[in-house]
């Protein structure tokens, strides 16, 4: 399977800031996908990431609140602007690749205070 | 739509004796079903997946799912449960590789 990086893996954040999670994969992906775990709740489909092109967001997501970024075929960023509280979360970006299936990264840890 | 319902928020068993970890699906194709596990503090594990091939799916650690079209169901079960099984399994539907959670069950495996 593939080998995702996820960076950061943890952070703290003020509210109204901004922060934006990298997720690096060792080979290139067919599609690329990012997802949020609310705390003791399960995951939540956020957008997926097209490369080229702008994302394609779910119900209840959009691009001012989480612009997603696809330079190429091996990498992504997702950016949780204007944090607040509510956005304390794990996200975790979901590969798919044309040999091996699904993979998902090790998740980067996010607390608003 | 594609949704998944998982029956149970929590399961309590006995060490040595079997799991059943409920789950039903709703889906306009035919899935692609799924069970991850979490442990705490952990990532996901992919424990098994169903695309289309036989009915009853093994997976790793003792665990196994059957499919069952009529009922619309993917239930996970184990003969014998293990104080290392104890964890948060989520049952997900595929489309168009775009994964859909169920809210989860936690197992809890008492001595």
């Amino acid at each position: 399977s593939a080998v995702i990086s996820q960076k950061p893996s943890r952070d703290i954040c003020q509210r109204g800031t901004s922060l934006t999670i990298q997720c690096q994969v060792d080979s290139q992906v067919t599609m690329m996908f990012w997802y949020r775990q609310q705390p003791g709740q399960s995951l939540t489909l956020i957008a997926t990431a097209n490369q080229g092109s702008e994302a394609t967001y779910e119900s209840g997501f959009v691009i001012d609140k989480f612009p997603i970024s696809r330079p190429n075929l091996t990498f992504s960023t997702l950016t949780v602007s204007n944090m607040s509280p509510e956005d304390s979360s794990i996200y975790l970006c979901s590969v798919v690749g044309d040999n091996y299936g699904y993979t998902f990264g090790s998740g980067t840890r996010l607390t608003v205070v | 739509a594609q949704s998944v319902t998982q029956l149970d928020s929590h399961v309590s068993v006995s060490e040595g004796t079997p799991v059943l970890l409920r789950c039903n699906y709703s889906s306009s194709y035919s899935p692609s079903l799924f069970w991850y596990v979490q442990h705490p503090n952990k990532g996901l594990q992919l424990l098994l997946k169903y695309t289309s091939a036989a009915t009853l799916v093994k997976g790793i650690n003792g665990f196994e799912a059957e499919f069952k079209k009529s009922e619309t169901s993917f239930h996970l079960t184990k003969p014998s449960a293990h104080m290392s099984d104890a964890a948060e399994y989520f049952c997900v539907v595929s489309y168009f590789n775009k994964f859909y959670f169920g809210s989860g069950t936690k197992l809890n495996v008492k001595p």
